[in-house]
């Protein structure tokens, strides 16, 4: 695997269920992101990790958990979930700021849909 | 806070010819600058960057951009666009957040490449 990988790629949930998505980067960075892209609205920040530390929670409900238990690994804890909360959920990572570059690498996204 | 405009959500073009889709970002003392690409039903890849230097940046499949501090714009350009072109573009300036960074991006702009 190369890149930025995220499982599934797609998921349908309803209101009640609880799930993870996944998301794994092979380029070495250790700085790792998570975006929610909804259709008419600009790709939202949702959470920021710097060395496996959150740095960021943009004001993100707790129905959303997130853990990174390494560099290499990000997942998304799903619970209790409203139907507007489907969207394309992009992880991304980096090398930190001042390192070797600036620019974030995303993954193919989890489609998700809540029933 | 750093935010960013893109003037057009659509722009339809005919195949081989010029295109250009605007952003523009609010001011900063330093700012870094991206486009992204997203083809249907896929992440987004970065296309260019602007981080210091030469203010005309380059992709390897025709793109270019202008960093222009005046009119706090960085809009992206091809002279001849091809079918393969049809994505939506997403532009993004980028701010520090406790070494990683914060990418805030714009709306997006779908280009639609007509024969």
């Amino acid at each position: 695997e190369t890149g930025v990988t995220q499982t599934p790629r797609h998921l349908v949930m309803g209101m009640t269920n609880k799930k993870s998505l996944k998301c794994e980067q092979h380029l070495g960075h250790n700085a790792m992101y998570w975006y929610k892209q909804s259709a008419k609205k600009p790709l939202e920040l949702m959470f920021v990790y710097n060395f496996k530390e959150q740095t960021e929670n943009n004001s993100v409900p707790s129905r959303f958990s997130p853990e990174c238990p390494n560099s290499s690994h990000l997942f998304l804890h799903l619970h209790t979930l409203q139907p507007e909360d489907s969207a394309l959920y992009l992880c991304a990572s980096s090398h930190l700021a001042g390192g070797q570059g600036y620019e974030q690498y995303f993954g193919p996204g989890t489609r998700l849909t809540v029933t | 806070a750093q935010s960013v405009t893109q003037l057009d959500s659509q722009v339809p073009v005919f195949e081989e010819a010029p295109v250009e889709l605007r952003c523009n970002y609010s001011s900063s003392v330093s700012v870094y600058l991206f486009w992204y690409v997203q083809y249907p039903n896929q992440g987004l890849q970065l296309l260019l960057k602007y981080l210091s230097g030469s203010t005309l940046v380059e992709s390897i499949n025709g793109f270019e951009a202008e960093f222009n501090k005046s009119q706090t714009s960085f809009h992206l350009r091809k002279p001849s666009v091809h079918i393969s072109d049809t994505a939506e573009y997403f532009c993004a300036a980028s701010e520090p957040l406790q070494g990683a960074q914060k990418l805030v991006f714009g709306q997006g702009t779908r280009l639609t490449i007509n024969p």
